[in-house]
């Protein structure tokens, strides 16, 4: 059973930088074509994906937040962790971690998300 | 970017109606596309994906249907569960992009 869970602070101030770790259970980040993803959700609004890391250290980002994000990996503690910098009130949003569990092919399984509040 | 525009926004229906919700990609994505449902406060589930394949589990009143630019879930007897919002999802590219939604609320 595929098991996902993000973790991070509720609020952050402007500029400051978010770092969420998403620990998960159930597959290995180290397995050919896997992959563990990133997706935020302001309230009220759509579902908006912003990073991905493959199995093998590949690094896929949103094109319009590309300059903002990192996303890195550890395979030994089964984690995943996403930065942004320079926060900003329209940053605030739910944020899901979700499994990849090969190419082409959709996020099958999502952690309960978290929910990142952007104020001073 | 492959943009993904969803119609309608919402719609009204009642429990036994035949429901379609719309997809449209601005390129072609083969059928490399997903079927999400999300209940408040939940994380988005899978229904369908590659078009057309239903996730293992979900009902068999949900089904996908189309390939290119044009995209339908159809849900064939609606049923209280399935009151929700619905977001179809393109992965042919490794830039992954959403609809923006379809809210399915009782009439």
């Amino acid at each position: 059973q595929i098991t996902l869970k993000e973790s991070g602070p509720t609020l952050v101030k402007p500029t400051q930088t978010l770092t969420l770790t998403c620990t998960f259970s159930g597959f290995s980040l180290s397995t050919y074509g896997v992959g563990v993803g990133w997706i935020r959700q302001p309230p009220g609004k759509a579902l908006e994906w912003l990073a991905l890391i493959y199995w093998n250290d590949d690094k896929r980002y949103s094109p319009s937040l590309r300059s903002r994000l990192t996303i890195t990996k550890d395979t030994s503690k089964n984690q995943v962790v996403l930065t942004m910098t320079n926060m900003d009130p329209v940053d605030t949003a739910t944020y899901y971690c979700a499994h990849l569990g090969s190419y082409w092919a959709p996020f099958d399984s999502w952690g309960q998300g978290t929910l990142v509040t952007v104020s001073s | 970017d492959i943009q993904m525009t969803q119609s309608p926004s919402t719609l009204s229906a009642s429990v036994g109606d035949r429901v379609t919700i719309t997809c449209r990609a601005s390129q072609s994505i083969s059928s490399w596309l997903a079927w999400y449902q999300q209940k408040p406060g939940k994380a988005p589930k899978v229904l369908i994906y590659k078009a057309s394949s239903l996730e293992s589990g979900v009902p068999s009143r949900f089904s996908g249907s189309g390939s290119g630019t044009e995209f339908t879930l159809t849900i064939s007897s609606l049923q209280p569960d399935d009151f929700a919002t619905y977001y179809c999802q393109q992965y042919k590219s490794y830039v992954w992009t959403f609809g923006q939604g379809t809210k399915v609320g009782i009439k």
